[in-house]
Order: structure tokens, then sequence, then C-alpha cells
């Protein structure tokens, strides 16, 4: 049974901080990872996706990592801002040909000014 | 940029009674899904939908759910007799199904208040 471990649960950081958020996952054969980002009360924003065949992908200070192997990833955001607080959950699908994704537990954000 | 739309935004419903939650996936997609969130806890998968039938679904989602795609665009997720604990924000998704590109796309969520 595929589970998604995110840590740490709670992070505050001063505004200009660079952090990294850590996502563990039990089942190494994964097609891929999501991570999103979620506003209070709000939906799901995708951030990055990696495909398994891929080590990183970046989008402007974001860049995620993927070691299979070890069931990891991380999220490094550089450089973070006020508007960086949220909370950020990774996602993996099963791999069960419908790609239900199991979320983590997510990681709580504050950037403070 | 295409994107996954729900309505309403907000339910709030008594308990007992029957709610419809809406939601337009993205048009050339091919499999919808609908994932719930009760406040606090971790986003939970529902069910999912391909080819007009239930291809996978929770052991949350038990007989008082029901999914349709009754047109081509629109996927609703019926809860029959609400109760209290299916207070949460649930959302839809949807997955293109190719290898080009394995991204689920997320709604804005429906929040649902069961009094």
């Amino acid at each position: 049974k595929q589970e998604v471990t995110q840590i740490p649960a709670a992070l505050s950081v001063p505004e200009g901080e660079n952090l990294v958020l850590n996502c563990s996952f039990t089942d190494s054969a994964i097609y891929n990872l999501q991570w999103f980002r979620q506003d209070p009360g709000k939906g799901l924003t995708s951030l990055l996706l990696i495909q398994s065949s891929q080590r990183e992908q970046t989008s402007g200070r974001l860049n995620a990592s993927l070691d299979k192997s070890s069931g990891r990833s991380t999220l490094y955001i550089a450089a973070s801002q006020p508007g960086d607080s949220a909370t950020y959950l990774c996602a993996v699908p099963l791999n069960t040909g419908f790609q239900k994704l199991v979320f983590g537990t997510g990681t709580r954000l504050l950037v403070s000014p | 940029e295409p994107e996954v739309t729900q309505t309403p935004s907000h339910q709030v419903t008594q308990m007992g009674q029957e709610v419809i939650l809406r939601c337009v996936p993205i048009s050339n997609h091919l499999y919808f899904y609908w994932y719930r969130q009760i406040l606090g806890q971790k986003v939970e998968f529902l069910v999912s939908f391909y080819n007009n039938e239930i291809s996978e679904k929770s052991e949350i989602f038990d007989d008082q759910f029901s999914v349709e795609r009754p047109d081509g665009s629109n996927f609703t997720l019926k809860i029959r007799s609400t109760k209290l604990e299916d207070s949460a924000m649930y959302f839809c998704a949807s997955w293109g199904g190719t290898e080009l590109s394995y991204e689920q796309y997320f709604g804005p969520g429906t929040r649902l208040t069961v009094t």
C-alpha cells in the first residue's frame, strides 16, 4: 500500500530564505510525482510534475527533484516571499492504470516579511 | 489555458438531504475523479470514472454516493442522504489519459457543509 509522508508538517521562515520541503513514499514504482500548492480554504494548484524518468523539474523559483530508488522527492523554493505562504502537497499515482493520486500530509509554510 | 470548473463553490445542506456537486472537466480529457478533504486532513480519493463507468472507488464511496456524466461536458457527484461527516471540500479532477502528460488538473473545489 502506497503511503506518502511530508516533513516538516509546518515551517516558518523569514522572507528571502531558501527552503526545502520533503516528500517520501513507500512504493518506489511510481510513474510520476506531482507537487501542489493549496491556499487556506482553496483548491489545489499544480506546481510541478516530475516523470519517473526525470530527476529534476524547474519552474521559476521552484525546483523539484525525484529519487525513486530512495522513495524521496524534495521541493526547493529559492528566495522565499510572503506570497509563498501556503500548504504544499505532494502526490503520487497508484499503478492501477487509472492514476488515482495518493496525497501526502502537506507542509504548511509561513514566510514572514 | 483550459481549466476544471466546479459549482457551487459552497453548499450548505441539512443532514439527510440530497446534494449534487457539479464539475466541468477539461473538454478532451478521458479520466475523471472526485477527491475530498475533510478540514485538517489529507486529500483522499473517492472515485474514478472512465468510458462512462466507474473504474475504481474507495471504501468511502458507499451506496450513498453516485457519479454521472449526463452529457458530454458535466460530471456530477451525488450524495443521496448527507451525514454530518460528509462535510468536506470536494475536488473534481480530470486527466488526459495519454503519456504526453500525466498531470491531473483539479477544480477549485466545492465546500460542503452539512448541518
